[in-house]
């Protein structure tokens, strides 16, 4: 499967740790999305990468949260000094910037995360 | 800022019925993107059709095609010989010329045999 990517599946952590999670995007992607959603909602964009540049930053995201994706391949997400109100599924996105396809998204699986 | 809405939280349809899941969105650019994504249940998100909005033809992908109206910024998708297998939620999203994607809150289907 050459698809978009996500690990781990599932995290819990209690309050106040830290987490990280990765994404592998499709490899011929260059842009690179970070989302989260919480039931019921949309995914709420939250950072975009082209290659390894990060070119937007939700202003949604707090000072805990940090992306990152060196020499444009798998990017990685952390939260720091987790909150409850950072359960929430977190996914990521990949997609060609240009070409027939581009601007269309391809998703991972997303990794849900519980903060207990 | 950009939004999207989707006012129906809830939509049914017979199994081989027609059904139209409608959307709005808000935005003072010109060329932008617009999509129907598909979340089957505890599976990830699928793209189902795009609309670029320079194109008046309205996008059509096999059972399923839009209505897009860019004046009154309306894009609904209409799912035609509607299957099981297209019970999901739907969301419509929103493509700025800036590369950020607003995601409506989403429609949950249900398809009824």
């Amino acid at each position: 499967d050459t698809g978009v990517s996500q690990n781990p599946r599932h995290k819990i952590t209690k309050r106040g740790q830290n987490v990280t999670f990765r994404c592998d995007p499709i490899s011929e992607h260059n842009r690179l999305y970070w989302y989260r959603q919480t039931l019921g909602q949309g995914p709420e964009f939250l950072t975009y990468f082209q290659n390894e540049a990060q070119l937007e930053k939700s202003r949604l995201l707090s000072d805990r949260f940090s992306a990152e994706r060196p020499k444009g391949s798998f990017s990685t997400l952390e939260i720091q000094r987790t909150e409850q109100g950072d359960s929430a599924m977190y996914l990521c996105a990949s997609s060609p910037s240009g070409g027939p396809r581009g601007y269309e998204q391809y998703f991972g699986p997303g990794t849900r995360l519980t903060v207990t | 800022a950009q939004t999207v809405t989707q006012s129906q939280p809830e939509m049914s349809v017979q199994e081989a019925e027609t059904v139209t899941l409608s959307c709005t969105y808000d935005t003072s650019e010109s060329d932008y993107y617009l999509f129907w994504y598909k979340q089957p249940p505890s599976r990830q998100m699928i793209l189902v059709i795009r609309q670029e909005a320079y194109k008046q033809q309205n996008a059509t992908e096999n059972r399923f095609s839009v209505n897009f109206q860019k004046a009154a910024k309306s894009f609904s998708l209409k799912i035609s010989d509607s299957q099981l297998g297209d019970a999901a939620m739907y969301f419509c999203a929103y493509r700025s010329p800036g590369n950020q994607f607003y995601f409506g809150t989403g429609t949950s289907l249900t398809v009824i045999p």
